[in-house]
């Protein structure tokens, strides 16, 4: 199975700031990375799929990036409404797999 | 709006049985593959198994194989999990989620997801 790592774990940010989470894959994987997000209480929910590719209706701050075995997630501005945990997800082989998590906590 | 809402969730003691149910509504339910997502408590997130929108393709995690059985009925818009022989490593919030692309080749994402059912296998 191919290992999803995302770094950091947790990060403290405030409104307004850039805010970058790492997911880096085992063995390559072309660009076949998702990232979700999921905040208690609530269905998860697709932001970017095929690395870059913003699903309909994510605001544009969301920004996917990455290819092979690095990948990023950056939201440009934090917003309210972004406080969450994110995960990255590889779509290249089965099983389909998840990085751990990176919960962005208010600073 | 696309919607998906579990049900079937609870307690259950070790060696039990469970079934989820998953009511699928805003769009075409039979022309999309499906999934079963879980997270165990203070754990990531775990694909459990995926079925294609016919229902003829099945797909496990290798884990879990030959205790977890996932099925569809396009008449009812439904999505089901037969969970049997469950140990306490079952429990977790069990998701149901749309799923998109290639199913054979794995090439999948979940583009819309349930808010979860919660199973507790107790010991």
């Amino acid at each position: 199975d191919i290992q999803m790592t995302q770094s950091p774990s947790s990060v403290s940010a405030s409104v307004g700031d850039r805010v970058t989470i790492t997911c880096r894959a085992s063995q390559g994987i072309s660009n076949s990375l998702a990232w979700y997000q999921r905040k208690p209480g609530k269905a998860p929910k697709l932001l970017i799929y095929a690395a870059s590719t913003l699903q309909s209706g994510v605001p544009s701050r969301f920004i996917g990036s990455g290819s092979g075995t690095d990948f990023t997630l950056t939201i440009s501005s934090l917003q309210p409404g972004d406080f969450a945990t994110y995960y990255c997800q590889q779509a290249n082989s089965f099983p389909p797999t998840f990085g751990q998590g990176t919960r962005v906590e208010v600073k | 709006e696309v919607q998906l809402v579990e049900s079937g969730g609870g307690l259950v003691q070790v060696g039990g049985s469970l079934r989820l149910s998953c009511v699928a509504s805003g769009f075409t339910f039979s022309s999309s593959a499906m999934s079963w997502v879980r997270q165990a408590p203070g754990k990531g997130l775990e694909w459990v198994s995926s079925i294609s929108g016919s229902g003829g393709a099945t797909f496990y995690a290798d884990s879990l194989k030959g205790r977890f059985t996932i099925s569809r009925d396009n008449s009812k818009n439904t999505l089901y999990l037969q969970m049997n022989t469950l140990r306490v490593e079952d429990t977790a919030l069990y998701y149901c989620a749309r799923t998109s692309g290639d199913l054979v080749r794995g090439l999948i994402k979940f583009d819309f997801w349930g808010q979860g059912a919660l199973v507790t296998v107790s010991s």
